[in-house]
């Protein structure tokens, strides 16, 4: 059963250390997306690759956010250093476009 | 801005009865898809619905479009217990990039 996974399901830190999120997209998948989901802001797309190499990082904060793939099977998503706004839940998702996106459990990151 | 706004925010209604839950969006599209989401858990796809489309059905779904009104509707016949959950319009901006804009969701509570 092909499925996205995500690590860690839980994070919590402290404000000004560095967090590393990685996703294991579905094998074959071309595309992948980073998403940010808050209560307030709903579902944003941060970044999203295609054949590894980024297309769009426009919805992300440049200057603390990166977003790799350093191979086909791993894409991180780093926030260096890390504030109380960023805790969110963080999906990454992937496709063969444009068919449907299939997500990950997500990410929840709490940065006290 | 938000591609896709959902309407109500919020819909609680008893099993069996009939759900529905609109979508708007702003620009010209390729596609619409309809997500499910489980509390705490990804984004599932339900549906899709190409622009040269005007309803579309899969099970007890039920999805409509209106490209010159620019929206959506998602009807969830006989509901049941098991779909509360929140569920997302998502568009892709006529772009064949794969990538989606979320709206913000319906929550949907079925009462048993």
């Amino acid at each position: 059963d092909a499925r996205v996974t995500q690590t860690p399901r839980h994070k919590v830190t402290e404000m000004g250390q560095e967090v590393t999120m990685r996703c294991q997209p579905i094998l074959g998948h071309n595309t992948v997306f980073w998403y940010r989901q808050t209560m307030m802001q709903g579902l944003e797309l941060l970044a999203y690759f295609r054949n590894r190499a980024p297309l769009d990082d426009s919805g992300m904060p440049k200057d603390r956010f990166s977003a790799e793939m350093p191979d086909a099977t791993l894409a991180t998503l780093k926030i260096q250093p890390s504030e109380p706004r960023d805790s969110a839940v963080y999906f990454c998702a992937s496709a063969v476009p444009p068919g449907e996106l299939f997500f990950g459990e997500g990410s929840r990151l709490t940065v006290l | 801005s938000q591609q896709g706004e959902e309407d109500p925010q919020a819909l609680s209604i008893q099993e069996g009865e009939n759900a529905t839950m609109n979508c708007s969006y702003k620009t010209s599209i390729n596609n619409l898809q309809w997500y499910r989401q489980n509390s705490g858990r990804g984004l599932v796809h339900l549906i899709l619905i190409r622009s040269n489309e005007r309803e579309k059905h899969s099970g007890r779904l039920r999805v409509t479009l209106d490209t010159s009104e620019k929206s959506s509707s998602l009807l969830i016949t006989a509901s049941r217990a098991a779909d509360t959950a929140s569920y997302f319009c998502a568009t892709d901006g006529s772009s064949n990039t794969g990538k989606l804009i979320f709206g913000q969701g319906t929550t949907l509570q079925v009462k048993p």
